[in-house]
């Protein structure tokens, strides 16, 4: 099974700020690395596929990049609509989900 | 345009049984995988099962292996889990989800089911 862990749990930032999310595999997941979205009351929302691509309709503040074991989520600028638990999700054996990142406002 | 409309959940005692329904409307059934992800309270989102296109295959997270059942009927764009001898560690939202495609993330989701087990 491939374990996926995210870091940190907690991200506290301003709105405008720049931030940085992990998502390390214990094994290789090559690109098929997902990255969503969940804010309170609302469905996970796909942002990233197969590591780097923008989902439709989203954001271009939204960047993954990585591949093989380690992986980034980056959101340039923070709007206040952006904080939310971020997941990260594995499809190369699977369909398992980190823990999450929470990105909170400081 | 997409829609999964769930139905079912809601409070049953420990070794009760439940089934949700997801309706699927907006998009061509029978020709993408589903699956269901729960969230348990306080906690993150969690795969429980999946169904291949034609429900020939199926899998599960090994905490419900044995007591949950995934299926689909093509012919009524809809999915179901039928969830058995439910325990309090069962308790969670549940969502059914559309893959994007073959071995593709999640790209719709439905509104969510409440399952409470509790005595």
């Amino acid at each position: 099974e491939i374990v996926l862990t995210q870091s940190p749990a907690t991200l506290s930032l301003s709105p405008g700020e720049r931030a940085t999310l992990s998502c390390r595999a214990s094994q290789s997941v090559s690109s098929n690395l997902a990255w969503y979205q969940h804010r309170p009351g609302h469905l996970p929302r796909l942002l990233i596929f197969d590591a780097s691509n923008r989902a439709p309709g989203i954001p271009a503040r939204f960047r993954g990049s990585g591949s093989g074991t380690d992986f980034t989520l980056t959101i340039s600028s923070l709007e206040p609509e952006d904080f939310a638990v971020y997941y990260c999700q594995q499809r190369a054996t699977g369909w398992n989900f980190g823990q999450g990142t929470k990105v909170e406002v400081k | 345009e997409v829609h999964l409309m769930q139905t079912g959940g809601g409070l049953v005692q420990p070794g009760g049984s439940l089934r949700l329904s997801c309706g699927a409307s907006g998009f061509t059934f029978s020709t993408y995988g589903m699956a269901w992800v729960r969230q348990a309270p306080g906690q993150g989102l969690e795969w429980v099962s999946a169904i291949t296109t034609s429900g020939d295959y199926t899998w599960y997270i090994d905490s419900v292996k044995g007591r949950f059942t995934i299926s689909r009927d093509n012919s009524k764009n809809t999915l179901y889990l039928q969830m058995n001898s439910l325990r309090v560690e069962d308790t969670a939202i549940y969502y059914c989800a559309k893959e994007g495609g073959y071995a593709r993330p999640f790209d719709y989701w439905g509104q969510g089911t409440l399952v409470t087990v509790s005595s």
